[in-house]
């Protein structure tokens, strides 16, 4: 078990369908991410926020919006999204600015998106 | 642009010992990071290096060379359950918020 909690694990949804990914960490910290990891692939940042703000942003489609409600908590809402977009989809925390350099993002176990 | 290099598969037999290289080119550097993940499982933290030299911890090694621009993680008496893809992850800035991975690094472990 990990210390970072995502639901569902498991999604299969139509390209019109519009779903959210949810992420909850009780760690105490201020920096959350999501990743995207294809198969046989290195995981690939998506978003970092950084004390509930929205800090990194890596050219994400804007079928691919971001939130983060509050400090615990981060959601990634999905609507349109196309076939090549099925991955697992990682949340991370960390403790973030201002010294957290030395400390390691910790990984929730991931959403397996699958998309007809 | 970012580069960070390492085998894409290695393989190695029970009780033996394997060491993984990971070279990189970065516009900063804050220290380095390996993780383990098991096919289908989240990423685990295994050592950070942001001095040179080596940490050490139980069976798991990892040395730093920033002159160099080199990593290496060292595993001992290896076990089955360490079959799993390694990943050599550099981490840009103070913050630790900006991490950027290698491709991994594939290792079987055969008895």
């Amino acid at each position: 078990d990990t210390e970072v909690t995502q639901t569902p694990k498991h999604l299969v949804m139509g390209m019109t369908n519009k779903k959210s990914l949810k992420c909850e960490q009780h760690m105490g910290h201020r920096a959350m991410y999501w990743y995207k990891q294809k198969a046989k692939k290195p995981p690939e940042l998506m978003f970092v926020y950084s004390y509930e703000k929205l800090s990194i942003n890596e050219s994400v489609p804007s079928r691919f919006s971001p939130e983060c409600p509050n400090s615990s908590l981060l959601n990634l809402h999905l609507h349109a999204l196309q076939p090549e977009d099925s991955a697992l989809y990682l949340c991370a925390s960390s403790q973030g600015f201002p010294q957290g350099g030395n400390q390691p993002q910790h990984f929730g176990d991931g959403t397996r998106l699958s998309i007809l | 642009g970012q580069n960070i290099d390492q085998p894409t598969e290695m393989t190695a037999t029970e009780g033996a010992i394997v060491q993984i290289n990971c070279t990189y080119q970065t516009s900063g550097f804050n220290g380095l990071f390996w993780y383990q993940q098991h096919a289908g499982e989240a990423p685990t933290f295994l050592s950070y290096n942001v001095l040179d030299g080596l940490e050490e911890k139980g069976r798991f090694s990892s040395f730093l060379s920033r002159s160099k621009g080199y990593s290496y993680l060292l595993l001992k008496e290896l076990q089955m359950k360490d079959s799993a893809s390694y990943l050599c992850a550099v981490s840009l800035n103070q913050a630790g918020t900006a991490l950027i991975f290698g491709k991994g690094t594939t290792l079987s472990v055969s008895s």
